[in-house]
């Protein structure tokens, strides 16, 4: 059962490099997810993506794009890192929404910015 | 504006013991609600969820919870906490665009052996 995969686990960036944290869910879900966790902000969700093909912003979408690449993966790029965006990331997906839906997570991905 | 508060940063309960967990919301309509759970170093896991009919729910690992709409809560209780127990609980609410949740900030829950 692998569920929602993410990776990297661990990376360190320099303030301006770019990266992508990739993530795939085998779960035939529609909706798919990507939130960051900072300590006492609970999760806030950065991007989402309703269906295959769309893509929509959440709450600090801000220094970040995404790609619905198909309906297995979404993926979350950073172009142009700052230390801010030290965070750890969480991709997730559900059937269809959030309302009633259980929302399914990866293991995280820790991200530091130097 | 919408809102969920979890008044505990920490809770710390002895093994054995009984445990609340408090999660209050701001929502103006019917609520989805949810708990969910992470232990360190992982994702989230689902424990319950409430969306419509008894207001008492049962979810895994011997959790329940129960929505009272006159409180506007939905805190999570068990009857007697187990060491594994010992993780981050957070409660969330599903807002009316059907794609977006409100997290509570989370309780740490400390189990003393």
């Amino acid at each position: 059962n692998a569920g929602v995969t993410q990776t990297p686990k661990f990376q360190v960036l320099k303030t301006g490099q770019s990266m992508t944290l990739q993530c795939a869910q085998d779960m035939n879900h529609n909706s798919m997810y990507w939130y960051r966790q900072d300590p006492g902000m609970g999760l806030r969700l950065i991007y989402y993506s309703a269906s295959e093909g769309t893509t929509d912003k959440g709450e600090v979408p801000n220094g970040y794009n995404v790609s619905r690449l198909n309906k297995r993966e979404f993926s979350l790029r950073l172009e142009s890192a700052a230390p801010s965006q030290t965070s750890v990331y969480f991709c997730a997906s559900s059937g269809e929404g959030t309302a009633g839906n259980t929302i399914y997570f990866g293991e995280g991905s820790w991200l530091t910015v130097v | 504006a919408q809102s969920v508060t979890q008044p505990d940063i920490h809770i710390t309960v002895s093994e054995g013991a009984s445990l609340e967990l408090r999660c209050n919301y701001s929502y103006g309509a019917t609520p989805y609600l949810f708990w969910y759970v992470q232990s360190p170093g992982q994702g989230l896991q689902l424990l319950l969820k409430y969306f419509s009919g008894d207001t008492l729910v049962q979810g895994i690992k011997g959790f329940e919870a129960e929505f009272k709409r006159s409180q506007s809560s939905f805190n999570l209780r068990k009857p007697s906490v187990h060491w594994s127990d010992a993780a981050e609980y957070f409660c969330a609410v599903s807002m009316d665009s059907n794609y977006q949740l409100i997290w509570g900030a989370g309780t740490k829950l400390i189990i003393k052996p």
